[in-house]
């Protein structure tokens, strides 16, 4: 299967510290994408990325939050100092990035975070 | 955030019914996609539609791009059990600042009784 890959699946963490996640896109996809989902609600855009350059954040990201693609394929989500209000599934995503607009986003199976 | 407006919220149908579901926007989108979403997973494309008017069929799913380009519909036909899920719509603007992302509506919850 060469889906859109996250880990971990879920993480439970203290309120405080700092968290990473990890995304691989579908192989050739040139950009990716994260997402916030809270419950009951549809997901949010944050971030995206043109191969490695963050092109778009959403007011969302607070600077707690940090995203990097080094070398344009994988991407990495910190939060740092952790709060309570973080708690939510957190998505990304990827597309091949064409020109014309018939371009369809894949989902990975996202990372559930929880801050106690 | 800005989200769409997606209608019903929630659904509970008997297998063999037809469901419709709808979204609507103050904005002009170039794109409408529909996702569903099962517990704990992230969404699962169903249908793209990328011209205004355009009627697009994917099994017993069918999905119409509205003239306006401010909404869109969602239909399935004979829903079965497995169509339980959330659905999605999702729309995208186009022009110089196309960025690809997505703004998503808040879904609409269909239960299917066997």
């Amino acid at each position: 299967d060469t889906g859109v890959s996250q880990d971990p699946r879920h993480k439970i963490t203290k309120r405080g510290q700092n968290v990473t996640f990890r995304c691989d896109p579908i192989s050739e996809h040139n950009r990716l994408y994260w997402y916030r989902q809270t419950l009951g609600q549809g997901p949010e855009f944050l971030t995206y990325f043109q191969n490695e350059a963050q092109l778009e954040k959403s007011r969302l990201l607070s600077d707690r939050f940090s995203a990097e693609r080094p070398k344009g394929s994988f991407s990495t989500l910190e939060i740092q100092r952790t709060e309570q209000g973080d708690s939510a599934m957190y998505l990304c995503a990827s597309s091949r990035g064409q020109l014309a607009t018939n371009e369809k986003l894949f989902f990975g199976s996202g990372t559930q975070l929880s801050v106690l | 955030g800005q989200q769409l407006n997606q209608s019903p919220q929630s659904m509970f149908i008997q297998e063999g019914e037809d469901v419709s579901m709808n979204c609507t926007s103050s904005s002009i989108f170039n794109t409408w996609l529909w996702y569903k979403q099962d517990p704990g997973e992230g969404p699962v494309l169903l249908i793209a539609l990328y011209k205004a008017g355009e009627l697009t069929s994917n099994g017993r799913l069918t999905a119409q791009f509205g003239i306006t380009r401010k909404d869109s519909f969602l239909n399935i036909s004979a829903s079965i059990p497995s169509d339980v899920g959330i659905y999605f719509c999702a729309g995208r603007f186009g022009g110089s600042s196309n960025t690809g992302k997505l703004i998503f509506g808040q879904g609409t919850t269909l239960q299917v009784k066997p």
